[in-house]
């Protein structure tokens, strides 16, 4: 089965640059996607990463070691919009069953 | 921009009430999901769905779920009969192709009463 673990809440002021951590456990690794989730609105894409390295995607960055199960989405230029929760996420084996991990709440403040 | 279309937006009902959650996902699109997030809690997998069957299912997808694409461009999911747990946001979403990025609707908001 797959577990995911990232931190609950993170707060960050508005400019600044933000990293937000993911660990997972995979029987089958398949990539990784991170998601952007407003309150009261459905997840939208970030990123998806299958092979180690970072991958540069205008203010937002994502990276993968898949040696060490780990991700983390990097946030520059921080702006208030970005307040929301960062869902990180793997496929399973099939690629049909995507496991999502519990979110980090992203508080940007002035 | 195509996107994922939900209906309805909002959904009450008495509990032992069947429920239809109706989408319409992106037309080109293949593979097709359902997903529910309970207030303050993680999204989590319901099922998948490619080529007219149920290609995966999680261990909450129990006989009370259903789903159908009755048509060439929507895809319902059904709650037989309701239970209070089954309050929750249902979001549809549709990709491309498998391990492709997933295009979500803006959910349906059930609550069982």
């Amino acid at each position: 089965g797959q577990n995911i673990d990232q931190p609950t809440e993170m707060t960050a002021t508005e400019g600044a640059i933000v990293q937000i951590n993911c660990t997972y456990q995979t029987s089958g690794f398949n990539g990784l996607f991170w998601y952007q989730q407003h309150a009261g609105e459905a997840p939208t894409f970030l990123s998806y990463n299958v092979l180690d390295g970072l991958e540069e995607k205008g203010r937002f960055s994502s990276f993968l070691s898949r040696s060490k199960g780990y991700s983390y989405l990097l946030l520059k230029e921080l702006q208030m919009k970005d307040s929301a929760s960062y869902l990180c996420a793997v496929p399973s084996g099939g690629y049909q069953k995507v496991t999502f991990g519990i979110g980090t709440k992203l508080q940007v403040i002035p | 921009e195509p996107e994922v279309t939900q209906t309805p937006s909002h959904q009450v009902t008495q509990m032992g009430q069947e429920v239809i959650l109706r989408c319409v996902p992106i037309s080109n699109h293949l593979y097709f999901y359902w997903y529910r997030q309970i207030l303050g809690q993680k999204v989590e997998f319901l099922v998948s769905f490619y080529n007219n069957e149920i290609s995966e299912k999680s261990e909450i997808f129990d006989d009370q779920f259903s789903v159908e694409r009755p048509d060439g461009s929507n895809f319902t999911l059904k709650i037989r009969s309701t239970k209070l747990e089954d309050s929750a946001m249902y979001f549809c979403a549709s990709a491309l192709d498998r391990g492709a990025e997933a295009f979500f609707g803006q959910g349906t908001r059930l609550t069982v009463v």
